[in-house]
């Protein structure tokens, strides 16, 4: 059984570019959050996505964007890249109707460095 | 706003001693309280959780112990091993009625435990 995935493991991108990350969630799972999580710090919430739409958001501007597609996998769009936007990505899968709908387990995270 | 604070920030151990890690919450509708586990490079891992209305929860090692009325939530690692080398998250969660859990994480225990 597949846990949670991402991809691609590591990004180097340019201040003012554009980046997409991707999210497939661990088998069995519908919502997919998303959490960024700077160098020392704890994971900060972004938003949540189940059945196809943005159910929760974070305190995280515009420029942060985000999709789920009808096999529950999930992408994270970051326009207008700032130095402050270097950070690990990480998703996490749940399933929102079950016993354990509290529960959430995290992927390996995706490395986003802003040069 | 900081809604979970943790400490301490960092927590050197013997092997076979205890370690313990507190955090204190601020909002009373927290209806669940997880720990978590991040070795470098790696997504965290879902250790063990508490909900309020139990006052303690035990999973081998490790030990939740919650007090509701001081909003105060602790970790202990009985028998410390190098192994438990890792960062330490407290988080809490409300669970919305149409949309999945979301958390909030404290900052982070860097655990280290001596041979």
């Amino acid at each position: 059984d597949a846990g949670v995935t991402q991809s691609p493991t590591h990004l180097i991108k340019t201040r003012g570019q554009q980046v997409t990350l991707r999210c497939s969630p661990k088998s069995g799972h519908d919502t997919v959050s998303w959490y960024q999580q700077a160098l020392g710090q704890g994971p900060q919430f972004i938003f949540q996505y189940y059945e196809e739409e943005e159910r929760q958001r974070g305190n995280f501007p515009d420029r942060f964007s985000g999709h789920q597609f009808p096999n529950y996998s999930s992408e994270l769009n970051v326009n207008a890249l700032l130095l402050g936007d270097s950070a690990l990505y990480l998703c996490a899968s749940s399933w929102l109707a079950g016993m354990s709908s509290y529960e959430q387990y995290f992927g390996p995270g995706t490395r986003l460095t802003v040069t | 706003q900081q809604q979970v604070k943790q400490s301490p920030q960092s927590l050197i151990v013997q092997k076979g001693g205890i370690s313990i890690i507190n955090c204190a919450y601020e909002n009373t509708a927290f209806d669940y309280f997880p720990w978590y586990q991040q070795f470098p490079g790696k997504g965290p891992a879902l250790l063990i959780a508490i909900r309020p209305d139990v006052s303690e929860k035990k999973e081998g090692r490790f030990t939740i112990s919650f007090n509701k009325s001081a909003k105060q939530f602790s970790l202990h690692i009985m028998d410390s091993q190098p192994g438990d080398s890792a960062t330490y998250f407290c988080a809490a969660v409300i669970k919305g009625e149409t949309s999945g859990s979301r958390l909030t994480f404290g900052e982070g225990t860097q655990l280290t435990v001596n041979p």
